[in-house]
């Protein structure tokens, strides 16, 4: 069974970048589809993108700017970075394994929060 | 982007009861939508997928249907264990959600 568990910071600063790690156990990131997706206050859910099998990316077009979506493969981890914030990007942050665009398993959810 | 209007926001029903949720597209999503459940304190689950198919482990009172813009999950025989929230997302273009709904026992 896969099992995956976000950490990080759970507190950044204004125009300073979102750093989050993603680590798996129970299966390979080098097969299937590997996510981020993040709830706002207020529950509205963004999708931001993903890295997959052959490490590969796609990301939300609202986000491409800002976002980037590593990993190792070595650890079985994957990485979430967000450059400049802003209190709007303050949410629960879970990354998840999926088939492409449907997240079949899910962290449990970081939540971070964007203030000076 | 593909706008999901979901309804109701929140609903009240009774042990044993049927229960139906719909999510609405702004253009045909050629049944690329999942539903998912999540329970407070927990992480989302997957429950359907291509609108109607059930996703493993998930119980058969729970099913899904629609085609075009208009979609729907049913849950037959309300247990106590479904209080929680549920959303749905498309899938046909960069992936998008409904705001979800809120259901609670009567």
């Amino acid at each position: 069974e896969v099992q995956l568990q976000e950490s990080g910071p759970g507190l950044v600063k204004p125009s300073q970048s979102l750093s989050l790690t993603c680590s798996v156990t129970g299966y390979s990131i080098t097969s299937n589809y590997w996510g981020w997706i993040r709830k706002f206050p207020g529950n509205k859910m963004e999708w931001m993108g993903y890295i997959s099998y052959s490490g590969s990316t796609s990301y939300n077009p609202s986000l491409k700017s800002r976002i980037s979506i590593t990993r190792d493969t070595s650890k079985n981890q994957f990485f979430l970075q967000l450059n400049s914030v802003t209190t709007e990007d303050t949410a629960t942050y879970y990354c998840a394994s999926s088939y492409r665009y449907v997240m079949d398993a899910w962290g449990q959810g970081a939540s971070v929060t964007v203030s000076s | 982007d593909i706008q999901m209007t979901q309804s109701p926001a929140s609903l009240s029903a009774s042990l044993g009861e049927t229960v139906t949720i719909e999510c609405r597209a702004s253009e045909d999503i050629y049944n690329g939508l999942a539903w998912y459940q999540q329970k407070p304190g927990k992480s989302p689950q997957l429950l359907i997928y291509n609108a109607n198919s059930l996703h493993t482990g998930v119980p058969s009172r729970f099913s899904g249907s629609g085609s075009g813009t208009q979609y729907s999950l049913k849950i037959n025989s309300l247990q106590s264990e479904d209080v929680a929230s549920y959303f749905c997302q498309q899938y046909y273009d960069y992936p998008t959600f409904g705001a979800g709904t809120k259901l609670e026992l009567k």
